[in-house]
């Protein structure tokens, strides 16, 4: 019974174009969201995070969407550049400072 | 500045054997946490702690023990090795109980 879902497991972008992640969870108790970033032989990176009293959160080239009525979250990467290519993860908890994570999805930026 | 520091990077245990993952940290964070990562998985929270002396159970905690004596350390204790266990295994401390910072992972192998 997976609660968070990355439907796509890949995703191919040209670079400087927009690449757009998604999320899927279905735990109306959670509370907050994350993004992390995977390179491959090293640990997750947290990149960006968005409280459920939010709908949109920026830093720089990221941004996250959050549609809460719709249990939807969206990762918008813009511009793209070759060493984002990684293995991204949408996470989310419910105050039990607890995260539960999606499968992934591999995002390859082709130059 | 260290940050998470996992040890060993890599071992090959035999079935029946017993070994502890080394976790510390050097950020004063109250929260740690251990997870593992199956091939095309997401992570799966093993245990957690909020601070010395409390650990708690996260979502797979069979076959694996904790111990929390001070705040740097969270050794992850694995008695009776099995086949199952091979996996990638995570240590992250988070300052909020949001954010993590994750170690480089332990890759597991049991034979």
């Amino acid at each position: 019974d997976q609660q968070v879902k990355q439907n796509s497991p890949s995703l191919s972008v040209q670079e400087g174009r927009i690449s757009i992640l998604n999320c899927d969870y279905t735990n109306s108790m959670f509370d907050y969201f994350l993004w992390y970033k995977k390179y491959p032989a090293e640990g997750p990176t947290f990149l960006i995070s968005i409280s459920s009293i939010k709908d949109k959160n920026e830093d720089g080239r990221f941004t996250v969407f959050l549609n809460k009525s719709a249990k939807h979250l969206s990762l918008h990467i813009v511009p793209s550049q070759p060493g984002d290519s990684a293995v991204y993860f949408c996470a989310a908890g419910a105050g039990s400072y607890q995260l539960t994570f999606g499968k992934g999805t591999k995002l390859s930026v082709i130059p | 500045n260290a940050g998470v520091t996992q040890t060993p990077k890599f071992h090959i245990l035999k079935i029946g054997q017993s070994m502890t993952l080394q976790c510390t940290q050097d950020m004063n964070h109250n929260y740690m946490y251990w997870y593992r990562q199956d091939p095309g998985m997401g992570l799966k929270l093993i245990y957690y702690s909020v601070g010395a002396g409390i650990t708690d159970k996260g979502e797979v905690p069979n076959g694996y023990n904790v111990s929390r004596s001070t705040t740097e350390d969270f050794p992850l204790r694995l008695e009776l090795a099995a086949p199952s266990q091979t996996s990638v295994y995570f240590c992250a401390s988070s300052y909020s109980g949001v954010e993590a910072f994750f170690g480089q992972g332990t890759r597991l192998t049991v034979v």
